[in-house]
């Protein structure tokens, strides 16, 4: 059964490394979506991609996120360099092009930053 | 912009018995998309149940019924024969239709007691 995935699962590094975070959609989706939770702010959406470009980021911090999509079975999450408010789960989560909205989550990267 | 409320942070509930999660939304649009999501203790966020804003007709997923109410803006979640596994995070979702992008209400804890 398709399923959308992520790697790494956990992840825990120090403040001012860099953080890599990488997500398979489901084969066949053209949406790609990034969130961040925390227990403080919810569920938020960093960035969002639709047939590979870039649509939406303005929830995300600039100077030291980034995300692409270097092909339609890849999509990175980059920190650079990492704090410790970054601490958070992230998810990736994947929509098909039928304009029901609908979205399916991977299973999320718990990142810690020490 | 739209907004979605989940006015209750935390509910329980016996096994076997039925609950009902409130959401209620606030937008302008006529085309829409309604989600409800389940966040169990594993973090995966899970669809539950989708409902087109066109369609009078209630989205029912086995135990998971909605009841949509367009004119009063309220998205409410019945949960029938509640089941020590539906503890979860529960987090109502709007999406303007084609946008693709959604917002999501703040959730609500729900504890299934044996």
């Amino acid at each position: 059964d398709a399923r959308v995935t992520q790697t790494p699962r956990h992840k825990v590094t120090e403040m001012g490394q860099e953080v890599t975070m990488r997500c398979q959609p489901i084969l066949g989706h053209n949406t790609v979506f990034w969130y961040r939770q925390t227990m403080m702010q919810g569920l938020e959406l960093l960035a969002y991609f639709r047939n590979r470009a870039p649509l939406d980021d303005s929830g995300m911090p600039k100077d030291r996120f980034s995300a692409e999509m270097p092909d339609a079975t890849l999509a990175t999450l980059k920190i650079q360099p990492s704090e410790p408010r970054d601490s958070a789960v992230y998810f990736c989560a994947s929509g098909p092009s039928d304009s029901t909205d609908t979205q399916y989550f991977g299973p999320g990267t718990r990142l810690t930053v020490l | 912009a739209q907004t979605v409320t989940q006015s209750q942070p935390e509910m329980s509930v016996q096994e076997a018995e039925t609950v009902t999660l409130s959401c209620t939304y606030d937008t302008s649009e006529s085309n829409y998309y309604l989600f409800w999501y389940k966040q169990p203790p594993s973090r995966q966020m899970i669809l539950v149940i989708r409902q087109e804003a066109y369609k009078q007709q209630n989205a029912t997923e086995n135990r998971f019924s909605v009841n949509f109410q367009k004119a009063a803006k309220s998205f409410s979640l019945k949960i029938s024969d509640s089941q020590l596994g539906d503890t979860a995070m529960y987090f109502c979702a709007f999406s303007s239709g084609g946008s693709y992008i959604p917002t999501f209400g703040r959730g609500t804890s729900l504890i299934v007691h044996p």
